[in-house]
Order: structure tokens, then sequence, then C-alpha cells
């Protein structure tokens, strides 16, 4: 099955500074990666996602990349700020297949 | 995106007791999921709620330890049985095909479990 690997595990960044997280998967089936973001006591939250037809996708202050050679993927999220302090997790699929395999998350501290 | 709800939100339980957690989503939709999040941990897949049959497990998960049932397209319910500490976790319901976009996946709150 698909094995998700996610990196770093935990991240500090200075309010304003960039942050990114990478993620690599090992199936080359899987067309469909979608980020959570996870705040404490609350469930996952599904921010942004790509699928395997295009290479970047924008919404604001967060992109996301794909490089389907090498099978990895990127969360970046620019001009941080305290709200972004969460854990994030990264996930794969296939189309059609819908069960999602979730790296082992993120937790991202933004210092104000 | 759909709206989905879960019920209860925590518990605890004791020992060899069994739990039914429900989920209800404002809409219909294709696909129910069951996860389950180990403290501090990532998600792990349990099963897919199948619509009038019966669900799909994950390796490492067994129908005599997590019934599920799905009676239509707008709500499911996970039972743990038997339980023991080691099954203390969050349990979290998704669903997806609530749109165009079908292979879109969102979660509800979760179910905190803490066993005794």
């Amino acid at each position: 099955g698909e094995n998700v690997e996610q990196h770093p595990s935990t991240l500090s960044v200075q309010e304003g500074d960039s942050a990114v997280i990478k993620c690599t998967y090992s199936d080359s089936a899987s067309n469909y990666f979608p980020w959570y973001k996870q705040e404490l006591g609350k469930g996952p939250q599904l921010i942004i996602d790509i699928r395997s037809n295009v290479g970047e996708k924008k919404d604001q202050r967060i992109a996301v990349t794909l490089n389907k050679t090498a099978k990895h993927f990127s969360l970046h999220i620019t001009e941080t700020q305290p709200e972004d302090s969460a854990v994030y997790f990264c996930a794969a699929s296939s189309y059609g297949n819908n069960r999602l395999a979730f790296g082992k998350g993120n937790q991202v501290v933004v210092i104000p | 995106s759909a709206v989905i709800s879960q019920k209860p939100s925590r518990d605890i339980c004791q020992r060899g007791t069994s739990l039914t957690i429900q989920c209800q989503v404002d809409s219909q939709v294709t696909m129910m999921f069951w996860y389950r999040q180990q403290p501090g941990q990532s998600l792990t897949l349990i099963a897919t709620a199948n619509q009038g049959s019966e669900a799909t497990y994950e390796s490492g998960f067994v129908i005599d330890k997590f019934p599920i049932s799905r009676p239509n397209l707008t709500f499911s319910t996970l039972t743990v049985s038997n339980m023991s500490p080691e099954d203390s976790s969050i349990y979290l319901c998704s669903v997806s095909g609530t749109g165009v976009r079908v292979d879109e996946q969102f979660f509800g709150p979760g179910t905190r479990l803490t066993v005794l």
C-alpha cells in the first residue's frame, strides 16, 4: 500500500517568515494529494489539495507543489501568523479509491 | 463542504465495555470513513462504511472489534467493543463525494475516548 513520509516533524518559524513542509509518497498510482491542518482538540481541516495533472496550486498565503517524477509534494505557507500554529498532515490517494494514507504530521509553531 | 457532527464528543469508559459513536452529515454523501488517531499520532483508516452492506476493513481491524453500520447516505456508527486502555484514541468520521470534486474528504470533530 501507499507509504507517505513527512519531514520535518517539528518546525518553528518567526512570525512573517515562510514555512515549508515536505512529503514523499511511494505509490506511483497516487494522484490526489491533500493537506490538512489540525488544531488542538479539533478534527483535521482540508486546507489545500493538488492533483497529479498540475505542478503547483496557490490559495492566498498557502501553496502546494508536486513533483511526480521524484514522488514528493510540499506545502508552503508565506507570511506566517500565530494562527498558523497547528499540526499539518499530508496525505495521498488514487482517484476513485478515496482511501487516504497520511503522513505522521508536522507541528508548526509560529513565534510572535 | 458538508457539516459533520459526532456524538459523543468525548467519553471515559471502563475496560470490557463497548461504546457506539455516531456520525451525522447534513447532506447526502457518497462515502463515509472511520479513522483512529492515537495520542500525538497520525490518522489510521479503520474502515470504509458502505451504505446497505458490510463495511470494508483495513488490515489490522476486524468487524468483531469495530462493528460499523451505515443505514443511509447521511449517518454511520462505529462501535468500539470490549474496550481496553489501548483503545484510548480519537475516533474520526470523514466523508467524501459531497459535490463535484468527489475525492475531497472532510472530517468531523472527533470523539475522544479514554478507557480506564
